[in-house]
């Protein structure tokens, strides 16, 4: 139990594009997802945290209009890369926090690698 | 705001007993997660500390002291599929924030 997936797992787009990625978990609800952002040979760093029907909230440093996510469901959150730039290029992953149990667990996607060139 | 360190690489032979230890600066958090990490994969959970002391899961166990600010994960019997990177992460209001992440090379 408690899957998350992600989709794609990889991506490579021109600068200037836009790319969505989704972050689902297949078999619990989720009250709170999370995205984060990983460079190579680094930590995770949060992005953003997303709440069912309600507005993400940003970490300092994030720029919303950037990179928007939405919430839809309980079991459904996406990140949009917006005008993506090499720069924006990274692994970017999500996790998924349960509405019933243990809060302070997260289960995570296997990613999504974006190249931007 | 949060802060975590950790060692940035640690090497240990197969079945030897390792520990990776984490330092942080907070206000105020709820627990102290882990996670492993493979090259190229996603974090996967490993143990989570919310009170101080030692939890045990099977061949890995979590040690939290509050009033050191400090923790560290205990791994017995190291294989050598334990090569991976291991983070330490705050759980406060609803969020987590990870260390800089310790490289562990198991060697033969």
């Amino acid at each position: 139990g408690a899957v998350v997936s992600q989709h794609p797992s990889w991506v490579i787009c021109k600068s200037g594009t836009s790319v969505k990625i989704e972050c689902r978990s297949l078999d619990f609800q989720a009250t709170t997802m999370f995205w984060y952002r990983q460079f190579p040979k680094q930590s995770l760093m949060l992005m953003a945290t997303s709440n069912e029907g309600s507005k993400a909230t940003y970490e300092q440093g994030v720029e919303k209009d950037k990179f928007l996510i939405n919430h839809a469901s309980l079991t459904l959150s996406t990140l949009t890369v917006t005008s993506a730039h090499p720069e924006d290029s990274s692994f970017y992953i999500c996790s998924a926090s349960p509405a019933k149990g243990l809060q302070e667990t997260q289960y995570f996607g296997p990613g999504t690698r974006l190249l931007v060139l | 705001g949060q802060s975590l360190e950790q060692p940035s690489e640690v090497t240990a032979v197969e079945g030897a007993i390792v520990q990776i230890n984490c330092t942080y600066q907070t206000s105020g958090f709820y627990g102290l997660s882990w996670y492993q990490q493979h090259d190229g994969g996603a974090p996967t959970f490993l143990s989570y500390n919310a009170l101080d002391g030692l939890e045990e899961t099977g061949r890995f166990s979590s040690f939290l002291s509050r009033s050191d600010s400090y923790g560290y994960l205990l791994l017995q019997e190291l294989q050598m599929k334990d090569s991976a990177s291991y983070f330490c992460a705050l759980y406060n209001f609803n969020k987590f924030y990870f260390g800089s992440g310790t490289k562990l090379n198991v060697k033969p």
